[in-house]
């Protein structure tokens, strides 16, 4: 069964950073993209950037170029998405997702990780 | 930058038909897919390409795509359908989301 599954929620202070991650069981890790997406509190979907973990080859969304890092450790099928300093702006729930680079689809979802930003 | 358009809000009568629509300049050029998201939940993939249905997904769920305009149908809707839909395409190495339609059934 195809899984991934994410790193736990966060509390942290404007400045600090973070690392979270999304590990892949079930199936070949290096064979799919992993897409990063945010959900601020009560709004939508937003993509912020994908990594193929075969290479660590990386994609950004504009709008989240140089704000954040996304990185991957194939040996231990993880992808990270890492902030240097955070602001409280970047409080919301992150998810990773598995592209299906054949069916042009995010298929499979990881629960999610909510990070809060808060002095 | 590309963008694609959703009604914020649809509603429907159990056991009728709802559209979502979807809405990008020459959107029927690409692959489109959609997403259900219920309340505190992960989103889930109900349509790729246009008008596939991942394997478990009821088939009362169904996708076309042309022109301007995706559309995500929802045949016989039920309660348990309530939810935001998401569309998505790929603009160049770009993956671009709707802003999302809260479907209510009632």
């Amino acid at each position: 069964e195809v899984q991934l599954v994410q790193s736990g929620a966060e509390v942290k202070k404007p400045g600090e950073s973070l690392r979270i991650s999304c590990k892949g069981f079930g199936y070949s890790f290096t064979s799919y993209w992993i897409s990063w997406v945010r959900q601020m509190p009560g709004k939508g979907l937003e993509w912020m950037g994908r990594i193929d973990p075969s290479d660590s080859s990386t994609n950004y969304s504009p709008s989240f170029q140089g704000h954040v890092t996304i990185s991957a450790d194939k040996s231990i099928s993880t992808a990270y998405l890492q902030w240097t300093s955070l602001k409280a702006s970047d409080t919301a729930i992150y998810y990773c997702a598995r592209h299906n680079r054949v069916r042009l689809c995010h298929d499979y979802w990881g629960q999610g990780t909510l990070v809060t930003v808060s002095s | 930058s590309y963008e694609l358009t959703q009604p914020p809000s649809v509603s429907v009568s159990p056991g009728q038909t709802a559209s979502i629509t979807c809405s990008g300049d020459k959107l029927g050029d690409k692959y489109v897919s959609w997403y259900q998201q219920r309340p505190g939940q992960s989103p889930v993939l109900v349509i790729y390409q246009g008008n596939k249905r991942p394997s478990g997904i009821p088939d009362r769920f169904s996708g076309s795509n042309s022109g301007n305009t995706a559309t995500l149908t929802l045949s016989g809707t039920q309660v348990m359908d309530e939810a935001d839909y998401y569309c998505q395409a790929w603009d160049s190495s770009t993956a671009i989301f709707g802003g999302g339609t809260k479907l209510t059934a009632l």
